[in-house]
C-alpha cells in the first residue's frame, strides 16, 4: 500500500461544476495535511493545508479531513479552465517532517 | 523576495558525466529539500536539511548521488556519474520551520536528461 494514494485521474468536469479530488493516507499519526497544485512544466505550489478533522474554506477551495478514515479531500467550486493542473495530497507523517506525495490526480475543467 | 532560485534551468549531458544542480533557498527559512520528480515515480524526496545539517537522506538513491549544504543560503545536488535513468526534473524547496505544520516552497526545478 502507498503511503498516500490518489486516484491519478484525469479528471474532467464543465466549467462551472464542483471538481472532488480524494485521497487516502496510511499513517495514522499523521498531522498536518496538504494540497499543492502543478501546472504543467511548473513546479508544485500550496494551495490549501487543514491540520483538524472537518472542513477548512479558502474561497473557492474547501479541503475536509477525516483522521478516523485516514481521508483527505478538495472541492474547488465553480471550476474554471485555469484550475486545469494536477493536484497533489501531500501528508507530514511519523516523524514530524517528512512530507510524502501523492501521485497526484489530473483535473480538467472544460468550457 | 525572489522565492527560491535554482540553477541551471535546463541541463543535457551525456551518461557518465558528473552533474551539479545548485539552489538558494529563501532567505530567513532554516529548511531545505531536494525532490525528484518523474512520470513514473512522481514527487519522491531526496534529503533534507534543518540549520543546513542532513537529517534524512533515506530517499537518495544510491551513492551517486550526494547532497551538500555548506551555508544557510546554498545547496547543491551533484549525480556522478550520472544515467539515463537519472533524467527527471529536480526540485529544490525551502520551508521557514521545523514544525509540524510546515508549508515549503518549490523552486521552479531542473530538468535533467542523460544521453
Amino acid at each position: 500500500q502507498k503511503e498516500v494514494e490518489q486516484n491519478s485521474g484525469p479528471l474532467s468536469v464543465p466549467e462551472g461544476a464542483i471538481a472532488s479530488l480524494n485521497c487516502t493516507y496510511s499513517d495514522r499519526v499523521s498531522q498536518s495535511f496538504f494540497w499543492y497544485r502543478q501546472y504543467s512544466g511548473k513546479s508544485p505550489e500550496l494551495i490549501m493545508s487543514i491540520y483538524s478533522n472537518g472542513d477548512k474554506e479558502d474561497g473557492r477551495f474547501t479541503a475536509q479531513l477525516n483522521k478516523a478514515s485516514q481521508y483527505v479531500s478538495l472541492l474547488i467550486r465553480d471550476s474554471q479552465p485555469s484550475d486545469s493542473a494536477t493536484y497533489l495530497c501531500a501528508v507530514i507523517g511519523r516523524g514530524g517532517f517528512k512530507t510524502i506525495f501523492g501521485a497526484g490526480t489530473r483535473l480538467f475543467v472544460k468550457a | 523576495d525572489a522565492g527560491v532560485i535554482q540553477s541551471p534551468r535546463h541541463e543535457v549531458t551525456e551518461m557518465g558525466q558528473e552533474v551539479t544542480l545548485r539552489c538558494k533557498p529563501i532567505s530567513g527559512h532554516n529548511s531545505l529539500f531536494w525532490y525528484r520528480q518523474t512520470m513514473m515515480r512522481g514527487l519522491e524526496l531526496l534529503i533534507y536539511f534543518n540549520n543546513n545539517v542532513p537529517i534524512d537522506d533515506s530517499g537518495m538513491p544510491e551513492d551517486r548521488f550526494s547532497a551538500k549544504m555548506p551555508n544557510a543560503s546554498f545547496s547543491t545536488l551533484k549525480i556522478q556519474p550520472s544515467e539515463p535513468r537519472d533524467s527527471a526534473v529536480y526540485f529544490c524547496a525551502s520551508s521557514p520551520s521545523r514544525g509540524r505544520q510546515e508549508t515549503q516552497y518549490f523552486g521552479p526545478g531542473t530538468r535533467l536528461l542523460v544521453l
